[in-house]
């Protein structure tokens, strides 16, 4: 079975300062690993994806993560936080399929607070 | 082009009605999943189809839960005898076929059971 924790539920942090988000994931096979971006009354909105290419991706407004196969984690990380960044952000495990789309697993989510 | 689309977006029903809602796909788009998100938590699976088949509906909480997509786009997910548990939001997304595909959610039906 396939999950992920993400360790904090919430993080506040400077507006300007780096941003770190949490998370360790739990998986039978290869997975692929995602970071979704949901502000309020939004839709979810993918960030960046990792799918067994390279270990450091990057992904929209500057956002980036590093898959660490040792550690099982897949942390989320800005260097410069925004106000627009305030929203909650949730870690997602999918296992690698060769052919069919497969089922979203979620967090529980982190929200970001970003304050001037 | 346009991207997933939900309708309606707020419903409220009493407590032992039946609901329907509806989730127009990407056009194109093979895979179409349906998630809950109940306040506060992450979206949790319900079910998924490739095209007209329904692959995979494990998730579904009871079977009081049902989803179609008779003709391999529209669909639609239905709950009979609608119990306050079941307040929740109902996420849609869609994806071309493959595991490696992003999913592109709507942005959802707010359930409220009263």
């Amino acid at each position: 079975a396939q999950s992920v924790t993400q360790l904090d539920s919430h993080v506040s942090v400077s507006e300007g300062t780096p941003v770190l988000l949490r998370c360790n994931y739990s998986s039978s096979y290869s997975p692929s690993l995602f970071w979704y971006v949901q502000h309020p009354n939004k839709g979810l909105q993918l960030l960046l994806k990792y799918t067994s290419a390279a270990t450091l991706v990057k992904g929209i407004n500057g956002f980036e993560a590093e898959f660490k196969k040792s550690e099982t984690s897949f942390h989320l990380t800005k260097p410069s936080a925004h106000m627009s960044d305030a929203a909650e952000y949730f870690c997602v495990v999918s296992d690698t399929d060769t052919g069919t789309a497969s089922k979203l697993t979620f967090g529980t989510g982190t929200r970001l607070q970003v304050t001037l | 082009g346009a991207g997933v689309s939900q309708s309606p977006r707020y419903k409220v029903a009493k407590r032992g009605q039946d609901v329907a809602l509806r989730c127009d796909p990407i056009s194109g788009h093979v895979s179409l999943f349906w998630y809950q998100q109940a306040l506060g938590q992450g979206p949790e699976f319900l079910t998924y189809f490739q095209n007209e088949a329904q692959l995979d509906k494990s998730g579904l909480p009871s079977d009081r839960f049902f989803a179609e997509r008779p003709e391999g786009s529209v669909s639609t997910l239905k709950i009979q005898r609608t119990q306050q548990e079941d307040s929740a939001v109902y996420l849609c997304a869609s994806s071309q076929a493959g595991a490696s595909y992003e999913q592109y959610f709507g942005p959802g039906t707010r359930l409220t059971v009263t």
